[in-house]
Parts: structure tokens; sequence; C-alpha cells
């Protein structure tokens, strides 16, 4: 199994521009989440989707911030425009069973 | 609410030394309970988990975890570590229902020196 596939690995941005980050589940998962990881604030829960439905987005820090699914094998997280205070690691994570959760390499983001 | 609570933000130990992390979570009701891994630069890679049953559970690199239902607990113990077991370690709850939401704690920094 190859896992959940995120990309960029890494990405650095000007303040003000658009960063898109995408997202690959594993074949046959049904959720799919978004956290972010930061110094201060530690693994937050921005997002989840259930059957490419958002479920509870109550953890998405702002209007800036979206994402989608479009189909069950991708999703996106979109940040417009970004802030240097945007700067964190952003992990996709997908499971199939409702306990079990997977999470990709994640997608190192610098904004400056 | 629910909350999970890592006591210890970092844990240096030698190497072939014992070691404990600890965990403790509040919650009204019944919860799974995890622990994850996080290698310098890499995703978080489940150790184990506690969904029902025994209550002390095995993991993968001979970590293992105790439930203590009574004192709301869950800490993570290995006989002896190694250089390699060198990580950021994160409890981490779901409530029964709403089994959907994983929660994190603060993480505690395992660093084994030789």
């Amino acid at each position: 199994d190859a896992g959940v596939i995120q990309s960029p690995r890494h990405e650095v941005t000007e303040m003000g521009q658009e960063v898109t980050l995408r997202c690959k589940p594993i074949s046959g998962h049904n959720s799919l989440f978004w956290y972010r990881q930061t110094m201060m604030r530690g693994l937050e829960l921005l997002i989840y989707f259930n059957n490419n439905v958002p479920i509870d987005d109550s953890g998405m820090p702002e209007d800036r911030f979206s994402a989608k699914m479009p189909n069950a094998s991708f999703s996106t997280l979109k940040i417009q425009p970004s802030e240097p205070r945007d700067s964190a690691v952003y992990f996709c994570a997908s499971s199939t069973t409702p306990v079990v959760i997977y999470f990709g390499e994640g997608s190192w983001l610098t904004v400056v | 609410a629910q909350s999970v609570t890592q006591l210890d933000s970092q844990v240096p130990v030698f190497e072939e030394a014992p070691v404990e992390l600890r965990c403790n979570y509040s919650s009204s009701v019944s919860v799974y309970l995890f622990w994850y891994v996080q290698y310098p630069n890499q995703g978080l890679q489940l150790l184990l988990k506690y969904l029902s049953g025994s209550t002390l559970v095995k993991g993968i690199n001979g970590f293992e975890a105790e439930f203590n239902k009574s004192q709301t607990s869950f800490h993570l113990r290995k006989p002896s570590v190694h250089i390699s077991d060198t990580a950021e370690y994160f409890c981490a709850v779901i409530k029964f229902k709403n089994t959907d939401k994983l929660i994190f704690g603060t993480g505690t920094r395992l660093q084994v020196f030789p």
C-alpha cells in the first residue's frame, strides 16, 4: 500500500501568495483529515471529510483557508492569501475504520 | 470537554534504560486511546492503540501501554530504549460517539543518549 501521499513536501512562498496543498488518501479509505502542526499550538484538526463530504470544519482558522475533496482519491487545502503565521507542517490523514487514522509525511510550508 | 495531557514535554534517558511517557485524558464518555510517534522531519506513525479488551497493549518497536480507567491514564513504556527511539511521542484520544475526531496531546520529546 502506498500510504497517504502529500505534495509538495516543502514549499516556500511569499506573503500574499496562494498556496495549494494536495493529498491522495489510501485507496479504499472513506475519511480524510487535514491537520496543522506548529510549535505553539501542536497538532490541530482543521477539517475532515467522510465520503468526500466535509463533516467538521470548525478547526479551519479563518476564511483564507478552504478545503475540497472532489473525489475519493484527492483533496486540496488552499490558503489565499497566505501569511507568515500560516507557516507550519500540514498533515493529511485517512482512515477506513472509524478509528485508526494513517498520516502522510506532511507538507512543510514557510511563508516569508 | 475532552483533553489529553502529556505531563512531560521532554524526557532524556540513557540507552538501554527503561522509560515511561505519561498520558492522562479527561472525558465524560468512554474513549479509544492511541500513541503515535513522529521521527524528525517525518509524519506520524501509529505505535499502538487501545480499543477494548486487555488493558495492556503491545505495539511496535517494543513499546507497550496500559489503560487505567480509574486513573484515566494511558502511559507508554519501554523496558530498554535505543538511540533510534529518539522522537516525539503523541498520545491521542477519540470519543466513542465521535469516532472521527482524533485529539492529540502536546507531545513528549524522548531523547536517548549513548
